[in-house]
Formats: structure tokens, C-alpha cells, sequence
């Protein structure tokens, strides 16, 4: 298994300019999320998702828009970026009920100028 | 919500020492507290965790405890070495049932430790 995968692992973009940051797992994982990391702030949830065709918002949505077509896929949408908007991205998956490790993937690094 | 503090933010400790790092928690139903490593450059990865229905957990080197009473937790590592040096956050959820809304986690801030050789 790959487990969770992220692309790309570094962008920048300019002020204004939308991206989306690609997010897969092949665990068969009902749970995606996707969460910033600050210095000094931890982890921060922006978006998760309990299953295909269910989404709903996390600590801090503003800007970002998600969608969840397939189990695997979760992908993260900035329609407009923002300087803000610069931090690091890391997507995580793991199963809705059990035993509840959640699995990070390896992150994305985003620079808006 | 949920809120969780993590103190310090920073610690560090002589190798072969022992570190301690505590959270607090808001939520008196969260029941899931899971621990974890992050180091430079790489993603977090869970070192231990711990459920509502115990009191201390331990794995080698690492042992977390928790006091339902108080809402804090701590992760306590013994015998420290080198490779301990990260970032280690706390976290804490309701999620042991399957209700769609209780599912998310909430972490602490971090606590950089530095083992000094």
C-alpha cells in the first residue's frame, strides 16, 4: 500500500491565482481530512469528509473548497489564494469506526506571493 | 468545540533523562487521545494513544496517562535518546462511535523537545 499520497509537494503561487491540492489513499479509509500547519498554531482542521458525497467544515474553511467524489480521493480546492493562505498542507485518512490511527500524508508545501 | 492546550511549547532535556509533556482538554465527552511525532521536515505519525475507559498506556520507552477528572493527559518518555528530538502534539477526539460530527480531531499547539547529548 502507498498509503496516503499528496501532489505536489511544493507550489507557489501568486495572489489571486486557484490550485488544487491532490490527496489519495488506498486503505479503503472512510475518513479524509485536510488540515494547515502554522509555526506555533499545531495542526488546524480546514475540511474533512466521512464518505463519497460527504463533506463538511473544519476549524478553519474560509477559502478552501473540498468535494469527495471516490473513497480514495480528496482533493483541496483554492479558488482565489491568498498570502494567508501560506502554510503547509497535510491530508489524512482512516476508518470512520475501530481503531482510529489516522494516517498523514506527506504534505504540501504552499507559497502565495 | 473542543480545545486542547499543550505545555511547554519547547523542552529541553539532558539524554537519559526523562521528558514530560501535558494537555489539556475542554470537552468532558472526548474519549480518544492520541499522541504524536513529527520530525523536520516529515509528517506526524501516531506514537501511542490512549481511550477514556484507561488510565496509563505504555510502550517501551513511552507511556501516556490520563486523568478524566482534571481533562489532562501526559505523555511521559523515559530514557531519553537522540532520535526523540522533534515535534510531538497531543490530541483529542470523540470519535470511538460512528456519529457523523464527532469524528474530528483536535490538536494542541506542539511541543518542540531537544535532546541535548
Amino acid at each position: 500500500n502507498a498509503g496516503v499520497t499528496q501532489t505536489p509537494k511544493f507550489q507557489v503561487l501568486k495572489t489571486g491565482q486557484s490550485m488544487t491540492l491532490q490527496c489519495a489513499q488506498d486503505m479503503n479509509h472512510e475518513y479524509m481530512s485536510w488540515y494547515r500547519q502554522d509555526p506555533g498554531m499545531g495542526l488546524r482542521l480546514i475540511h474533512y469528509s466521512v464518505g463519497a458525497g460527504i463533506t463538511d467544515q473544519g476549524e478553519v474553511p474560509n477559502g478552501y473548497n473540498v468535494s469527495r467524489s471516490t473513497t480514495e480521493d480528496f482533493p483541496l480546492r483554492l479558488l482565489s489564494a491568498a498570502p494567508s493562505q501560506t502554510s503547509v498542507y497535510f491530508c489524512a485518512s482512516r476508518r470512520r469506526t475501530g481503531k482510529e490511527t489516522q494516517y498523514f500524508g506527506p504534505g504540501t508545501r504552499l507559497l502565495v506571493l | 468545540g473542543e480545545n486542547v492546550e499543550q505545555h511547554p511549547s519547547t523542552l529541553s532535556v539532558q539524554e537519559g533523562d526523562s521528558a514530560v509533556i501535558k494537555c489539556t482538554y475542554s470537552d468532558s465527552a472526548s474519549n480518544y487521545f492520541p499522541w504524536y511525532k513529527q520530525e523536520l521536515g516529515k509528517r506526524p505519525q501516531l506514537i501511542i494513544d490512549i481511550r477514556s475507559n484507561v488510565g496509563e498506556k505504555k510502550d517501551q520507552r513511552i507511556a501516556v496517562t490520563l486523568n478524566k477528572t482534571a481533562k489532562h493527559f501526559s505523555l511521559h518518555i523515559t530514557e531519553t535518546q537522540p532520535e526523540d528530538s522533534a515535534v510531538y502534539f497531543c490530541a483529542a477526539s470523540k470519535g470511538l462511535i460512528s456519529n457523523f460530527g464527532n469524528e474530528k480531531l483536535t490538536f494542541g499547539t506542539g511541543t518542540r523537545l531537544t535532546i541535548i547529548p
